[in-house]
């Protein structure tokens, strides 16, 4: 079973708002991933990063930031949110020496923008 | 372009029946192919990684097929259950980059009626 947490599962805020889905692993994993999915479409990777103090915008133009402070940690935050912003978020993590090993996934953050 | 394209893009099976999902891509240098099951609502959960030298891989219903000089994978599911209706998403890994590069299928989406 994945040690990949998403907080929280369901939001609903208002347009202005500023928002920030938490994404915490612990498995030491080094690869830290954001995915936007809208419903019946594939994932869009939107950041990512390769450890601590590195962060990578995708290929999604996204108008949300990240942070890695901590190897576990890997929040996304949004300044402003919109109703473009509504969708689900998902995180994923992967252990640094990509031979085969499984990405995990966290359970999601579904965002509605009103 | 680097592509991973599925299909069906949606199936119908009754309780008890096998089906077989199709992933092809162009994506290159190859590096790994995964197939995950994703639930409504959920995060991807891992199937099956297949490497370059694997043809087939089994993972209790599920038999996945690599044929790397066709670029072609298929998702055999036999004996179908009810907990089986989800999405199919098939991921596909290059290495030509340090981050392993991750692309996506917009997925199979399964439904089996009983």
């Amino acid at each position: 079973e994945a040690d990949i947490y998403q907080t929280p599962r369901y939001l609903v805020i208002g347009t202005g708002k500023k928002i920030t889905l938490e994404c915490s692993q612990t498995m030491g994993h080094d690869k830290m991933y954001w995915y936007q999915q809208d419903p019946g479409m594939e994932l869009h990777l939107i950041h990512y990063s390769y450890g601590v103090n590195s962060t990578e915008k995708g290929d999604l133009s996204s108008e949300s930031t990240v942070s890695r402070i901590r190897t576990e940690h890997f929040p996304l935050t949004l300044e402003s949110a919109r109703p473009s912003h509504t969708s689900q978020y998902l995180c994923a993590s992967i252990a640094k020496e990509d031979s085969g090993n499984t990405i995990y996934f966290g359970e999601g953050s579904w965002l509605t923008v009103v | 372009k680097n592509q991973v394209e599925q299909s069906p893009q949606s199936l119908i099976i009754l309780e008890g029946k096998n089906c077989t999902l199709q992933c092809n891509y162009t994506v290159s240098p190859f590096s790994n192919l995964r197939w995950y099951k994703q639930d409504t609502g959920r995060g991807p959960v891992s199937l099956t990684i297949m490497t370059f030298s694997e043809n087939t891989k089994s993972n209790r219903r599920y038999t996945a097929t690599l044929d790397a000089d066709t670029k072609q994978s298929s998702l055999h599911i036999t004996a179908s259950q009810l907990s089986d209706s989800a999405s199919y998403i098939c991921v596909v890994s290059d290495r030509g980059s340090t981050l392993g590069r991750l692309y996506f299928g917009r997925g199979t989406q399964l439904t089996v009626w009983p």
